[in-house]
C-alpha cells in the first residue's frame, strides 16, 4: 500500500514569492493534515482537511492556506514568502471517520528554503 | 510550540540498554501516539493509544496512556544501533499536539 507521497521534496524560492506544496494520502485516507517543522519551534499543526473542507486550523497567518480535492490529495499554499517559512512541511494523512481520532501517518515532507 | 512537555531531550545509551521517555501535558487527550523520525524522512507511527490506562506493545517497545488523560510513556528495551532518531509524542483531541521529540543515540 502506498504511503503518503509529498512534492516536492526539494524547494528552494526568495522572499516574497509564492509556493504551492501537494501531499497526496494513503488510498482511502479522507483527512489531511499539514504540519510546519522547524528546530525551534518543532512541529506545529497548521490545518486539517476532510471531504474538501477544513475542519481544524491551527495558529498560522492568512498566507498559509491550503484545500483539498475530491480525490482527497491535497495542496497548500504559502504566499509573499519570508525567510522565517523556511522548514520542513509534512503532510499527515488518516481515515478521518469511524474510530474517534484515527491515527495519522506522515509524508516524507516538503524540505523549503528561503533564500 | 509544543504544547506537551517532553523528556528528556536526548539520551545517549549503550546498545543493549533499555530506555524510558514521557510527555506530560496541561490539557487532556484522548488520544497518544509516538513516532519516531530519522533524518531526511517523516515522522513513522510506532505506537497508538486510545484508552485511559492502555498499556500497548510493539516489539521491544511499550507505551502507556496515564490514567489522568494528561501523559504518556514509551518503554524502548534492550536498544539497538537502528533505534537511533527522534522520538515524538502526539496529543490528540480535536487537532495533534507534539512533544518537541527525544533524540536517542545508541553506542555500539
Amino acid at each position: 500500500k502506498a504511503g503518503v507521497t509529498q512534492t516536492p521534496r526539494y524547494l528552494i524560492k526568495t522572499r516574497g514569492q509564492q509556493v504551492t506544496l501537494s501531499c497526496s494520502p494513503i488510498s482511502g485516507h479522507r483527512s489531511v493534515s499539514w504540519y510546519q517543522q522547524t528546530p525551534g519551534q518543532g512541529l506545529q499543526f497548521l490545518f486539517e482537511y476532510f471531504s474538501e473542507t477544513q475542519r481544524n486550523k491551527g495558529n498560522f497567518p492568512g498566507r498559509f492556506s491550503g484545500r483539498q480535492f475530491s480525490n482527497s490529495r491535497s495542496e497548500m499554499n504559502v504566499s509573499t514568502l519570508e525567510l522565517g517559512d523556511s522548514a520542513l512541511y509534512l503532510c499527515a494523512s488518516s481515515l478521518g471517520q469511524g474510530p474517534p481520532n484515527q491515527p495519522q501517518h506522515f509524508g516524507d515532507g516538503t524540505r523549503l528554503s528561503i533564500l | 510550540g509544543q504544547q506537551l512537555n517532553q523528556s528528556p531531550q536526548s539520551m545517549f545509551i549503550q546498545e543493549g540498554e533499555d530506555v524510558s521517555m514521557n510527555c506530560t501535558s496541561s490539557s487532556i487527550f484522548n488520544t497518544w501516539l509516538w513516532y519516531k523520525q530519522e533524518p531526511g524522512e517523516g515522522p513513522v507511527l510506532l505506537i497508538a493509544l486510545y484508552k485511559a490506562g492502555e498499556l500497548t506493545s510493539n516489539g521491544r517497545l511499550t507505551a502507556q496512556f496515564g490514567i489522568t488523560r494528561k501523559d504518556s510513556f514509551l518503554n524502548i528495551s534492550a536498544s539497538i544501533p537502528s533505534d537511533v532518531g527522534i522520538y515524538f509524542c502526539a496529543g490528540r483531541l480535536n487537532d495533534m499536539r507534539f512533544g518537541a521529540g527525544t533524540r536517542l543515540t545508541v553506542k555500539p
